[in-house]
């Protein structure tokens, strides 16, 4: 089956640690994109990337980085320059930057203590 | 700035009766909108999409209907079940200009038995 999938599902780390949050899809598409999303509030764009070797920022990107090396993986560092990284991260893809569907994987909970 | 909102944060309805979800717009040149449905812990699933050049999409059991004179969208779905209650998200996209989707804060939709 075609699809968008993250992982961990949850993830618990110290306050200074960096942690990377995995995104992968096999649905061919050529943009990627992460969001984060706070109780209460909408998606927020953090990165997105229009094709490998890629990417952009987004409204939010201050404390974290991407990379985007194979056109299925799109992986996020939230990094200990993160002020207020506990969240539930959200990766999607689409099959044109922007101007598509966006088809969004389960989501990773990170909560940082 | 512009943005994307939703006047209800919480509708309940009773199962079997119709569900109505609406959010406001406040860019004008909007042409693309989404509705996105969010079940708890989970990524977003489209549900379906509208252009500007249209007043209405009918999906299966859904709805979607866009006002661009008051610019306003809702979500119409009928005979609602236990298995739509859920967050909904509307979002809205400058897909001319290839511009980033904005998303709204979303209604919790809880359906009574």
């Amino acid at each position: 089956d075609g699809g968008i999938t993250q992982s961990p599902k949850y993830l618990f780390r110290k306050e200074g640690q960096n942690v990377t949050l995995s995104c992968e899809q096999n649905l061919n598409h050529d943009a990627m994109y992460w969001y984060r999303q706070d109780p209460g509030q909408g998606l927020r764009l953090i990165y997105y990337s229009q094709i490998v070797n890629d990417f952009q920022k987004g409204d939010i990107a201050e404390g974290y980085s991407v990379s985007r090396e194979k056109k299925e993986s799109f992986p996020l560092t939230v990094t200990s320059a993160q002020k207020n990284p506990t969240a539930f991260y959200l990766c999607a893809s689409s099959i044109e930057l922007f101007l598509n569907e966006q088809y969004f994987g389960p989501g990773t909970r990170l909560t940082v203590t | 700035g512009e943005s994307v909102g939703l006047h209800l944060p919480t509708l309940s309805v009773q199962e079997g009766d119709n569900s109505i979800i609406n959010c406001a717009y406040s860019n004008s040149a909007s042409d693309y909108f989404i509705w996105y449905k969010q079940e708890s812990g989970k990524g977003p699933q489209f549900i379906i999409d509208i252009r500007s050049n249209m007043d209405k999409r009918q999906g299966q059991r859904v709805t979607v209907l866009l006002n661009k004179t008051v610019k306003h969208l809702s979500l119409q779905i009928a005979a609602t079940q236990p298995g739509d209650s859920a967050v909904y998200f509307c979002a809205e996209n400058l897909s001319s200009a290839g511009n980033m989707l904005t998303f709204g804060g979303g209604t919790r939709l809880m359906v009574k038995p």
